[in-house]
């Protein structure tokens, strides 16, 4: 099956800091989206990007298909950003969504 | 977005005994998922869960252990049954938009379980 990498595993910022979570994935996808999960286990779902770019407030989001990879940025993060961020891809030709193994942030004030 | 709602939000069971987990959507979707997330880790898909037929289970996932019911396109449930401490998860229902296809994919608020 496809498989779904997510780097940096964790990751510790400053209030304020940028940063960018990287989602590599093996095989083509018709689906790509990005998961907030909060620390009481909400998950919520930040962007629908199968391909191309797309930005909310701080958060914006680019997905290179033909490569591969997708890519979550946020800027000026907040003690509120804490959690941990999911990756998740549908096959192409399939429905099951397939998620990496997140990536651990955690803001410090 | 679909509004999905879970019940119970948490509970604490005896090893041995099931459980069984409500999922209610606000609007009727194609399919429905179950997802398990073990402490620490990330989501794994237990099953797909259409109207009016069997559910389709993920290896390692069995319909003995997860009996799944779906009488109609707002309403799922999940049963953990023979629970053991190993079963201690949250449980996820996911819908997605679009025709009940997973475009937008939409989580209930998860069933904590925790098993003695």
């Amino acid at each position: 099956g496809i498989q779904v990498e997510q780097s940096p595993p964790d990751l510790i910022l400053q209030e304020g800091a940028n940063s960018t979570l990287r989602c590599n994935f093996s095989d083509s996808v018709n689906n790509l989206q990005w998961f907030h999960q909060n620390p009481w286990g909400q998950l919520i779902n930040l962007f629908y990007i199968p391909s191309g770019t797309k930005q909310n407030g701080r958060l914006s989001a680019t997905t290179v298909a033909t490569e591969r990879y997708s890519l979550l940025y946020i800027s000026s993060s907040q003690t509120t950003d804490s959690g941990v961020y999911f990756c998740a891809v549908t096959h192409t030709g399939g429905f099951k969504t397939i998620f990496g193994a997140g990536t651990r942030l955690f803001v410090k004030a | 977005s679909a509004v999905i709602s879970q019940k119970p939000s948490r509970d604490i069971c005896q090893r041995g005994t099931s459980l069984t987990i409500q999922c209610q959507v606000d609007s009727q979707v194609t399919m429905m998922f179950w997802y398990r997330q073990q402490p620490g880790q990330s989501l794994t898909l237990i099953a797909t869960a259409n109207q009016g037929s069997e559910a389709t289970y993920e290896s390692g996932f069995v319909i003995d252990k997860f009996p799944i019911s779906r009488p109609n396109l707002t309403f799922s449930t999940l049963t953990v049954s023979n629970m053991s401490p190993e079963d201690s998860s949250i449980y996820l229902c996911s819908v997605g938009e679009d025709r009940g296809l997973a475009d937008t994919q939409y989580f209930g608020p998860g069933t904590r379980l925790t098993v003695l």
